[in-house]
């Protein structure tokens, strides 16, 4: 099947940095990627819709400066957290479609994010 | 937006038939239903996806009746390790509809 990685799985950082999350699609091309965060016993927020090439789509209320996201090939999306704080710690998902017919997403491992 | 509606938790025991229904009044014409299941910490894992009538895999049984309007995720015979929280989704990939609802938690009892 369809695989998604996701690296790191874990990252602690400190406020005021930046971390950089990756998600990779092993196996299959993938046009279009979501970053969705989720916060504890809580269902998953979609943040952004990353397509190849082209600037990503934010969701009201995601700022775009603070999240940035490159998708610089149809294998890799990359979410940046940046001047990191407390509140942006959470569990950070990404998933892919294979498109090509394919409506269903692979989701990754997920990237738990700690912000000290 | 076709929004989506389930319960919010469910409690089965070990064996059990477990049906699991999602209400989502709105669906456009183009729409799939897709089935994810997740566990603590973990990303989604897709289960089943069907447009219409009934689908079964090797996991799983998905029923949707002729006006779409709602479907049933049905896991034959659960187990503990079927504990985990269950989201339908209801959309076309390129409307970037990829939202998810509250999803169902489903607890499996010995």
């Amino acid at each position: 099947g369809a695989v998604v990685s996701q690296h790191p799985s874990r990252v602690i950082c400190k406020s005021g940095t930046s971390v950089k999350i990756e998600c990779r699609s092993l196996d299959f091309q993938a046009t279009t990627m979501f970053w969705y965060r989720q916060f504890p016993k809580q269902s998953l927020m979609l943040m952004a819709t990353s397509n190849e090439g082209s600037k990503a789509t934010y969701e009201q209320g995601v700022e775009k400066d603070k999240f940035l996201i490159n998708h610089a090939s149809l294998t890799l999306s990359t979410l940046t957290v940046t001047s990191a704080h407390p509140e942006d710690s959470s569990f950070y998902i990404c998933s892919a479609l294979p498109g090509q017919g394919h409506y269903e997403q692979y989701f990754g491992p997920g990237t738990r994010l700690t912000v000290t | 937006l076709a929004k989506t509606t389930q319960p919010i938790s469910m409690d089965s025991y070990e064996g059990q038939e477990v049906n699991i229904t999602c209400s989502h009044n709105n669906i456009a014409t183009n729409d799939y239903i897709t089935w994810y299941q997740q566990f603590p910490s973990q990303g989604p894992r897709f289960i089943i996806q069907g447009y219409k009538t009934k689908v079964t895999n090797e996991v799983a049984s998905l029923f949707i009746p002729a006006d779409r309007k709602s479907s049933t995720l049905s896991l034959p015979r659960v187990s503990l390790s079927d504990t985990a929280v269950y989201y339908c989704l209801v959309g076309l990939y390129n409307n970037n509809d990829m939202r998810f609802g509250a999803g169902t938690r489903l607890t499996v009892k010995p």
